[in-house]
């Protein structure tokens, strides 16, 4: 158990409508990663925030927003849904100053666009 | 935004045999992090092997070492002694200071042959 909690672990839904992903980071982690993995394909890099402050963004759809919480959870908020949406979004957390340690992932919510 | 590259979609090794995944990264920051994860089919990701930019002796975690080329701007991953439990997809990774901006490579899939 990596410590990070997503919910829900898989969601289902139909295009056009609008979902919101929840992740608690381990207890102490002040940055919130998510990515999201589509079939057989890499990790790609939504967006970071660090204390409540966004602090970097990769290749995230104007249709996707986040927002990291003062009790530092974090929530993706997906509209407008389109069948290309399908995929496992993972949120992940970090500890400031312990690089070595990488990431801590959540086992992921799969999302499913019919 | 950096770039990581993993050029073998998949490898094939003989249990108990030693197999070397590639990855090469584009950055040009000084100071950054590569990681190595592991992807088994459950789907949860796994934390392998860290090096930092600045460390001059390659990473060493157990059968996995972090085969660093700083010139070259490579960082392959070595697993010695195949095990049938390490068929899985591997993913390189790295980050700008402090895990900031983790990009991940597209993956390679390997697997071991009893």
């Amino acid at each position: 158990d990596s410590g990070v909690t997503q919910t829900p672990k898989h969601l289902i839904t139909a295009t056009g409508q609008r979902v919101t992903l929840r992740c608690s980071p381990r207890s102490g982690d002040l940055s919130v990663y998510w990515y999201q993995q589509s079939l057989d394909q890499g990790l790609q890099f939504l967006i970071q925030y660090y204390n409540g402050e966004e602090r970097a963004k990769g290749n995230i759809l104007e249709r996707f927003s986040a927002q990291q919480f003062p009790d530092l959870h974090s929530e993706l908020n997906l509209s407008s849904l389109e069948l290309g949406d399908s995929a496992l979004y993972f949120c992940a957390s970090s500890v400031w100053g312990a690089p070595n340690e990488g990431l801590f992932f959540g086992s992921g919510t799969q999302l499913s666009v019919l | 935004a950096q770039k990581i590259t993993q050029t073998q979609p998949g490898m094939f090794v003989q249990e108990k045999e030693a197999v070397t995944l590639d990855c090469t990264y584009d950055t040009s920051d000084q100071s950054y992090g590569l990681f190595w994860y592991k992807q088994p089919s459950s789907g949860e990701m796994i934390f392998l092997i860290y090096q930092g930019s600045y460390d001059e002796q390659n990473a060493t975690e157990g059968r996995y070492s972090l085969n660093f080329q700083k010139a070259r701007k490579s960082a392959n991953l070595v697993i010695s002694a195949s095990q049938l439990g390490d068929s899985a997809m591997y993913f390189c990774a790295m980050s700008l200071h402090n895990n900031n901006d983790m990009r991940f490579g597209a993956g390679t899939r390997l697997t071991v042959k009893p």
